[in-house]
């Protein structure tokens, strides 16, 4: 059963845009959230993190939201550039009752210049 | 190195053999993870450590996957009587502590024909 989702596989933007990457949960005991980019044949490499207790969170072009009722996450990257273009994953985790952490399926970003 | 270092990179074998996969993390993280990621999905949960201790080994799919991290740094991942659905991915990641953003090795891609 898949706790984190991400419907969008695929997401095309023009440079400059803002890009909006979109995830949902199921699990309301989840309380720590992250994203993640991977280039092909790279391991993922953290980008954004947000913890339960806020709503937002703001790493230069990168703003992570946080809509806890609505058990949804969404990645803001304004402006996008070319060198966003990656496969972006959701993931998060229970840190007071699990160890691991659970990730959506991905969404392949593409950033047309 | 300043990262999570994984080797080999890439490893074919052959059905029914048994292979080891191994892991540095980053110097003075006490929780590395295993992860496998097979095409078009997300990173699926394995094994955790914290310290020397297999914390939390939920995720390994069964009796023929064992992992260890005997001094509390560098983990391998065994795999005996290889199956072709083992044929995926395999992330390896650490973090300072079990509550922090992990950071991931560039993965073995594992192969087995």
């Amino acid at each position: 059963d898949q706790q984190v989702k991400q419907n969008s596989p695929s997401l095309s933007v023009q440079e400059g845009r803002i890009s909006i990457l979109n995830c949902d949960y199921t699990n309301s005991m989840f309380d720590y959230f992250l994203w993640y980019k991977k280039y092909p044949a790279e391991g993922p490499t953290f980008l954004i993190s947000i913890s339960s207790i806020k709503d937002k969170n703001e790493d230069g072009r990168f703003t992570v939201f946080l809509n806890k009722s609505a058990k949804h996450l969404s990645l803001h990257i304004v402006p996008s550039q070319p060198g966003d273009s990656a496969v972006y994953f959701c993931a998060a985790s229970a840190l007071n009752t699990g160890n691991q952490f659970y990730f959506g399926t991905g969404t392949s970003l593409t950033v047309i210049p | 190195g300043a990262g999570v270092s994984q080797t080999p990179s890439n490893k074919v074998t052959e059905k029914g053999k048994y292979v080891e996969l191994r892991c540095d993390p980053i110097s003075g993280h006490t929780a590395l993870y295993w992860y496998r990621q097979s095409l078009g999905q997300g990173p699926e949960f394995l094994i955790y450590f914290q310290g020397t201790g297999a914390a939390d080994d939920s995720g390994l799919p069964n009796d023929r996957f064992f992992a260890v991290r005997p001094e509390g740094s560098v983990s391998t991942l065994k795999i005996q009587r290889t199956e072709r659905g083992d044929s995926a991915v395999y992330l390896c990641a650490s973090s300072r502590d079990r509550s922090t953003e992990a950071f991931f090795g560039q993965g073995t891609r594992l192969t087995v024909v």
